[in-house]
């Protein structure tokens, strides 16, 4: 199975600032024939379901801010704040879909105002 | 509006059974594959189980093979996850999903439903 490990496990940033969270896969989910990414990105707020963000790793969902950014290739990922707003305190996860139906989701950071 | 709608958790003793399900619509149900992932309380995702969309290819995660069942009824629109032999770590809420794939399984989980609660307890 592929592990998908995330840090930090939380960080704080001030209102308007980057935030940045890493994640990573124990083997790479880049596929070589048509070279794309099988990595996604969720955001879960205290008592709701997850949100898709990105896929393709670097791939905005419809309607989700620009300020989401997805980065990073094979086995090294990162989901990019741009200016943190208070409604996107949540919790960020990671997904790998490359080995399907083995589905492996990261532990999760959260991101919370300083 | 695409929507699924989870129901049919609560509280089970150690070794019981619930089945659960969830009712899609906005969407052509039976063109799609369909998830169940789970969350224990304060914990991370765990995916549980794959269906493709006419139910040729299944897949259960190893902490539930052999004790969860997942079946779908395309003429009603509807998933199913039968748990049986439950036990105190499948405490858990329970989300539908669906996935971007057809005849198999595959992609990124969109959208989630809202989740239904089982709680394993004596």
């Amino acid at each position: 199975d592929i592990v998908m490990t995330q840090s930090p496990d939380s960080l704080a940033v001030s209102l308007g600032e980057r935030a940045t969270i890493n994640c990573k896969s124990s083997q790479s989910v880049l596929y070589s024939s048509n070279n794309k990414n099988y990595l996604a990105w969720y955001q879960q707020k205290p008592g709701q379901p997850p949100k898709l963000l990105i896929y393709w790793a670097s791939t905005r969902e419809s309607g989700v801010p620009d300020r989401f950014s997805g980065s990073g290739s094979g086995t090294d990922f990162t989901l990019t704040i741009s200016s943190l707003q208070a409604e996107d305190v949540a919790v960020y996860y990671c997904q790998q879909y490359y080995s399907t139906p083995l589905f492996t989701f990261g532990p999760g950071t959260k991101v919370d105002i300083k | 509006e695409v929507q699924l709608v989870e129901s049919g958790g609560g509280l089970v003793k150690p070794g019981g059974s619930l089945r659960l399900s969830c009712a899609a619509s906005g969407f052509t149900f039976s063109s799609y594959s369909m998830n169940w992932v789970r969350q224990a309380p304060g914990k991370g995702l765990e995916w549980v189980s794959s269906i493709s969309s006419s139910s040729s290819y299944i897949y259960y995660a190893d902490s539930v093979k052999g004790r969860f069942t997942i079946s779908r009824d395309n003429a009603k629109n509807s998933l199913y996850l039968q748990m049986n032999s439950l036990r105190a770590e499948d405490t858990a809420v329970y989300y539908c999903a669906r996935d971007q794939g057809s005849v198999l399984p595959w992609g990124w989980f969109d959208p989630w439903g809202q989740g239904t609660l089982v709680t394993v307890s004596s």
